[in-house]
């Protein structure tokens, strides 16, 4: 049973480029968070998606940062005209749908952004 | 918004002693905090949670207490083993979905 996955693993971008990040959830989970972790420090909560719908972006920058999680497909984290302060590691995690088990959330490997 | 504080930062035991990890969170009304594991280059990893309704929990060489009233809850590795060498998050949950986590705490296991 695959776990999350995100790509790339690795990216590299120059300033004022786009960076699109890309989450698969755990088979049978439909609710994906993303998550950022500046180095040296924890992970702070960016948005949360359901297949189609946008829950909660009260994490993200307002604007260059925006996330979709189609009906078919991956979540996707874009990124416009990144800028150095850009620069992180970005997780993804997904939960199942139903009862209690509903708050356990299960990371991906993340996807570590380098602007240059 | 839920503010969790962790400590120690760094923490190095002698493989076969025990460890320890202290977490304090905000809000009240926080019911679930889980406990994170992560390796150099990668991610996170879920090794023990616990829910408001438990005040201990245990999973092998590993257990968490919660103290409600206190708002305080902490991580206990018996027998420590150098692959337990990683960074460990807190984390709490005052809603059903948004995780706060702590800063990390770096735990140096030595042969």
């Amino acid at each position: 049973n695959a776990g999350v996955m995100q790509n790339p693993r690795h990216l590299v971008r120059r300033r004022g480029q786009e960076a699109r990040l890309r989450c698969s959830p755990m088979k049978g989970h439909s609710h994906v968070y993303w998550y950022r972790q500046l180095p040296e420090e924890g992970l702070k909560f960016m948005v949360y998606l359901q297949k189609e719908n946008i829950i909660d972006e009260s994490g993200m920058p307002k604007e260059r940062f925006s996330a979709e999680f189609p009906k078919e497909g991956p979540s996707i984290l874009r990124i416009q005209q990144v800028v150095r302060g850009d620069s992180a590691a970005y997780f993804c995690a997904s939960s199942a749908t139903s009862g209690t088990v509903a708050h356990e959330q299960y990371f991906g490997p993340g996807t570590r952004l380098t602007v240059t | 918004g839920e503010n969790v504080e962790q400590h120690p930062s760094t923490l190095s035991v002698q493989e076969g002693d025990s460890a320890v990890i202290k977490c304090t969170y905000s809000d009240s009304a926080s019911n679930y905090f889980p406990w994170y594991k992560q390796e150099l280059g990668k991610g996170p990893q879920l090794i023990i949670d616990i829910r408001s309704n438990v005040g201990e929990k245990k999973d092998q060489r590993i257990a968490v207490t919660l103290n409600k009233t206190a708002k305080h809850f902490s991580l206990h590795i018996t027998e420590t083993q150098p692959e337990d060498s990683a960074v460990y998050f807190c984390a709490a949950m005052p809603n059903d979905y948004k995780l706060s986590f702590g800063a990390g705490t770096t735990v140096t296991v030595r042969a």
